[in-house]
């Protein structure tokens, strides 16, 4: 059972470069989310989407783009980045109704320097 | 807005004893969800138990139990007869029925003693 897959798990990237965080779900969910954890900060909401050609920004989104690729891949993108996108990042599905839990991603553990 | 607030940074509890994380929240939407994750030092989210807005009685899973005090919007997390892998990080959330998003409170490291 993969459940929610993420990858790469381990990124280091120089000031300036772009990359792409990929998730992908098999759980047929319709709502799919991306976080990103701080030290002290718990969880923050990045980008969600509700279903299948939505996204909504959540507390966090300046510096980061998603696309909605289809109803299994939510993708995170960092046009260019920054030192302050040190995180460990977090993909995360749920059925759309509001009062299930979400499943999470392994993680993303990146580093900008 | 919604809002989560986790007021306890870090706990103690002795193996076998009982504890309590705090967790409070804020919402005008009368349906909700209330959840609480684990995150050991692995890094995993463990989901481990959810309560309704709409619940008449408070959850329990195994020796998890949510303390759900409607009028004073608060969620406790009790784990009874605690075990040296309950070590984590814990994690209350919330999701509006109106408002997709899940949210997340800054989390508790329990530190459970032998």
């Amino acid at each position: 059972n993969a459940g929610v897959t993420q990858t790469p798990k381990f990124q280091v990237l120089k000031t300036g470069q772009s990359m792409t965080l990929q998730c992908a779900q098999d759980m047929n969910h319709n709502s799919m989310y991306w976080y990103r954890q701080d030290p002290g900060m718990g969880l923050r909401l990045i980008y969600y989407s509700a279903s299948e050609g939505t996204t909504d920004k959540g507390e966090v989104p300046n510096g980061y783009n998603v696309s909605r690729l289809n109803k299994r891949e939510f993708s995170l993108r960092l046009e260019s980045a920054a030192p302050s996108q040190t995180s460990v990042y977090f993909c995360a599905s749920s059925e759309w109704t509001g009062l299930l839990e979400a499943f999470f991603g392994q993680g993303t553990r990146l580093t900008v320097v | 807005a919604q809002k989560i607030t986790q007021t306890q940074p870090g706990m103690f509890v002795q193996e076998k004893e009982a504890v309590t994380l705090d967790c409070t929240y804020d919402t005008s939407d009368p349906s909700y969800g209330l959840f609480w994750y684990k995150q050991p030092s692995s890094g995993e989210m463990i989901f481990l138990i959810y309560q309704g807005s709409y619940d008449q009685q408070n959850a329990t899973e195994g020796r998890y139990s949510l303390n759900f005090q409607k009028a004073r919007k608060s969620a406790n997390l009790v784990i009874s007869a605690s075990q040296l892998g309950d070590s984590a990080m814990y994690f209350c959330a919330m999701r509006e029925i109106n408002n997709n998003d899940m949210r997340f409170g800054a989390g508790t490291r329990l530190t459970v003693k032998p």
